[in-house]
C-alpha cells in the first residue's frame, strides 16, 4: 500500500487528453512539491515535472502538472502511443521524514 | 552530460550486506545536489532508500530501519549504499539518481540501474 494513491490504469487513444490522479494527505502533498516520472518498461524512470508544475528540461509541453490541496494532477494532452508507459508521482513526508512515491498508473493508448 | 552507472554483485545471500556502487560521470558530486538511492521490486513501484549531501547532510527511509547506509566518496566521485541483513523483499533493481532532497524531492538524472538478486 503506497502512501500515495494513484489509480492503475488509464486508457485513451491516440491524440485524446488523460488526467493522472495523485492523491495524498497534509503531511505529503499538501505541504510539499511534487514531481511525475515517466517509466518505460525496462527503462530508468524519467523526471517529467518538479515542483508541482514546472516542466523538466527536454520535456514536451504536452505534460502539465498541477496541484491543490492534497492532490495532485498530471495531464497528458496530444496522446501519442509513445507515451504508453507507468507514472509515477512523488514526493517528501514530513510525518515519515522522506520520500514517498505512487504505486503508479499504466496509461495504454488505444 | 551527467551519466550515472551502478555497478554490484547482483547476487546477494540472504542475511548478508549489499553493496552497490554509483559512478557519476560529467557532473561534480560536490556541486549543489543532494544524490540518492531508489530501488523497484520486480513488478512493483519505487521506493526511496536514502538520499545524501556532500556536506553531509543524509535522509534515509524509516522503514528500513537502520539496514541502510549511504556514503560518497568525492575523490572518486561515487556514491556507494550498503544494505545490511538482507533478505528476499530486497531483491529489486536499485538506481541511484541526482536529487532527491527534503524539499524538492525530484530526482532529474537516473543511472540504468542495478539488479539484484536474493539467495538462500
Amino acid at each position: 500500500q503506497s502512501v500515495l494513491t494513484q489509480p492503475p490504469s488509464v486508457s485513451a487513444a491516440p491524440g485524446q487528453k488523460v488526467t493522472l490522479s495523485c492523491s495524498g494527505r497534509n503531511s505529503n502533498i499538501g505541504f510539499n512539491y511534487v514531481s511525475w516520472y515517466q517509466q518505460i518498461p525496462g527503462t530508468a524512470p524519467k523526471l517529467l515535472i518538479y515542483a508541482n508544475d514546472q516542466l523538466s528540461s527536454g520535456i514536451p509541453d504536452r505534460f502539465s502538472g498541477s496541484k491543490s490541496g492534497t492532490s495532485a494532477t498530471l495531464a497528458i494532452t496530444g496522446l501519442q502511443t509513445g507515451d504508453e508507459a507507468e507514472y509515477f508521482c512523488a514526493t517528501w513526508d514530513n510525518s515519515l521524514s522522506g520520500g514517498v512515491f505512487g504505486g503508479g498508473t499504466k496509461v495504454t493508448v488505444l | 552530460q551527467v551519466q550515472l552507472q551502478e555497478s554490484g554483485p547482483g547476487l546477494v545471500k540472504s542475511s548478508e550486506t549489499l553493496s552497490l556502487t554509483c559512478t557519476v560521470s560529467g557532473f561534480s558530486i560536490t556541486t549543489a545536489y543532494y544524490w540518492g538511492w531508489i530501488r523497484q521490486s520486480p513488478g512493483k513501484g519505487l521506493e526511496w532508500i536514502a538520499s545524501k549531501y556532500y556536506t553531509g547532510s543524509t535522509n534515509y527511509n524509516p522503514s528500513l530501519k537502520n539496514r541502510a547506509t549511504i556514503s560518497m566518496d568525492t575523490s572518486k566521485n561515487q556514491i556507494s549504499l550498503e544494505l545490511t541483513s538482507v533478505t528476499a523483499a530486497d531483491a529489486a533493481t536499485y538506481y541511484c539518481a541526482r536529487g532527491g532532497d527534503n524539499y524538492y524531492f525530484s530526482m532529474d538524472v537516473w543511472g540504468n540501474g542495478s539488479t539484484v538478486t536474493v539467495s538462500s
